[in-house]
């Protein structure tokens, strides 16, 4: 079974530029997840996905973050402008249906730098 | 007060070590408990996943719950070096229609052969 898939791994940018990330979870999951991970920190979930709808965004900074899951399955999130203090990796999860019990696996992340 | 503390460390323990890592939480709302296990430079993988309170044990890992206290613990017996990684401690509480994942800040483990 093939993993959650990111892209890019690594991106470097300046500030007040934008930049988007793009994520693939795995096939058949419904639930599709983004966290931010500051280093030294653990991942802090800034929007959930069900299906193609939008169950929590309460900690995704709206004036400067958006994120889209068109169709369901695959997922992008863009930053614009981004600020220095948006260094971090950005982490897409995926889960069978958000349920409890379930697992999130976890994808290798895009490591963003702001300058 | 954060919802969830852990130690940072670093730990660093010889090859066979039993590692002992812990987590406070505050929330009595959290239900059910993991570990993850986060390699550099790659996304976290489930470890232990437990929601009562009491051990669960998976080969050399246990995960132990006292909800009481609101503390959890991971003990690694006979610790190798592939053990090295941050791991992570993280929480589930329910929130309307979703289950919210809230993690620590990750103990990083350093095992030397």
């Amino acid at each position: 079974e093939a993993g959650v898939a990111q892209s890019p791994r690594y991106k470097i940018i300046e500030k007040r530029q934008s930049v988007a990330f793009w994520c693939n979870p795995i096939s058949g999951h419904a639930t599709l997840y983004w966290y931010q991970q500051i280093l030294g920190q653990g991942p802090k979930l800034l929007i959930q996905f069900q299906n193609n709808g939008v169950v929590d965004d309460s900690q995704l900074p709206k004036d400067r973050f958006s994120a889209e899951r068109l169709k369901g399955v695959d997922s992008t999130l863009k930053i614009q402008p981004a600020k220095l203090e948006d260094s971090a990796v950005y982490l897409c999860a995926s889960s069978l249906h958000g349920d409890r019990e379930e697992t999130q696996y976890f994808g290798p992340g895009t490591r963003l730098l702001v300058l | 007060q954060k919802e969830v503390e852990q130690d940072p460390g670093p730990l660093s323990v010889p090859e066979g070590a039993i590692v002992s890592l812990n987590c406070t939480y505050s929330n009595s709302a959290f239900q059910y408990f993991m570990w993850y296990r986060q390699y550099s430079r790659k996304g976290p993988e489930l470890l232990m996943y437990t929601y009562s309170s009491g051990n669960k044990e998976d080969g050399r890992f246990t995960a132990q719950v006292d909800k009481s206290s609101k503390y959890i613990s991971l003990f690694i017996r006979d610790s190798q070096p592939s053990d090295s990684a941050t791991y992570l401690c993280a929480m589930k509480s329910p929130g309307g229609s979703n289950y919210k994942l809230t993690f620590g800040k990750g103990t990083l483990l350093t095992v030397n052969p």
